[in-house]
């Protein structure tokens, strides 16, 4: 079974740019998140899909960032314009369902560098 | 709110030696915990994970994790640390509450380091 995609995997832009994220989940599996995790935290939930709509996105900058999920499979995380304090890696991660027994399986994460 | 503690940003064992990472959370309610561990460059894979039933739990790659609710703790363990374990390690717990959903909130993470 393929895990959790994402890419690109490296990015770098300059403050005040755009950046768009993507990523491609385990195949059946209709729950998907998108966290943030800054250098020497744990990863922060952004934004949690259950299959097309939207669960939990109370700790998204709903003024820079957007993330939709298009058919209820493959998610973009865009972030316009970006910040310094953008810099992270934003990991996607997927599960079966939206139950709290439901194992959510990460994907490698996106590095972004903002300067 | 649902917090986590893992005191100690770092680790450091000698291989064969007995690793213990500490995990303290706060909930009004017992949470569900887990443990989760990242290598360099890959995503969080799951370690282990208690909800209800045997306090002890067994996980992958010869970790274990005892809940105590006394303690509000669900401390990591292995009896002995292999140079493969050089990770980074996150506990985590999501609610239990009626019609709470699967939302997991981190701690910091703990590096362990494994020397030769």
């Amino acid at each position: 079974e393929a895990g959790v995609a994402q890419s690109p995997r490296y990015k770098i832009i300059e403050k005040r740019q755009s950046v768009a994220f993507w990523c491609n989940p385990i195949s059946g599996h209709a729950t998907l998140y998108w966290y943030q995790q800054i250098l020497g935290q744990g990863p922060k939930l952004l934004i949690q899909f259950q299959n097309n709509g939207v669960v939990d996105d109370s700790q998204l900058p709903k003024d820079r960032f957007s993330a939709e999920r298009l058919k209820g499979v493959d998610s973009t995380l865009k972030i316009q314009p970006a910040k310094l304090e953008d810099s992270a890696v934003y990991l996607c991660a997927s599960s079966r369902g939206a139950g709290r027994l439901y194992e959510q399986y990460f994907g490698p994460g996106t590095r972004l560098t903002v300067t | 709110a649902q917090s986590v503690t893992q005191l100690g940003s770092h680790v450091s064992v000698s291989e064969g030696a007995l690793v213990l990472l500490r995990c303290n959370y706060s909930s009004s309610v017992p949470p569900y915990l887990f443990w989760y561990v990242q290598y360099p460059n890959q995503g969080l894979q799951l370690l282990l994970k208690y909800t209800t039933g045997a306090t002890l739990v067994k996980g992958i790659n010869g970790f274990e994790a005892e809940f105590k609710k006394s303690e509000t703790s669900f401390h990591l363990t292995k009896p002995s640390a292999h140079m493969s374990d050089a990770a980074e390690y996150f506990c985590a717990v999501t609610p239990t509450g009626a019609g709470a959903n699967s939302k997991l909130t981190f701690g910091k993470g703990i590096t362990l380091s494994v020397r030769p």
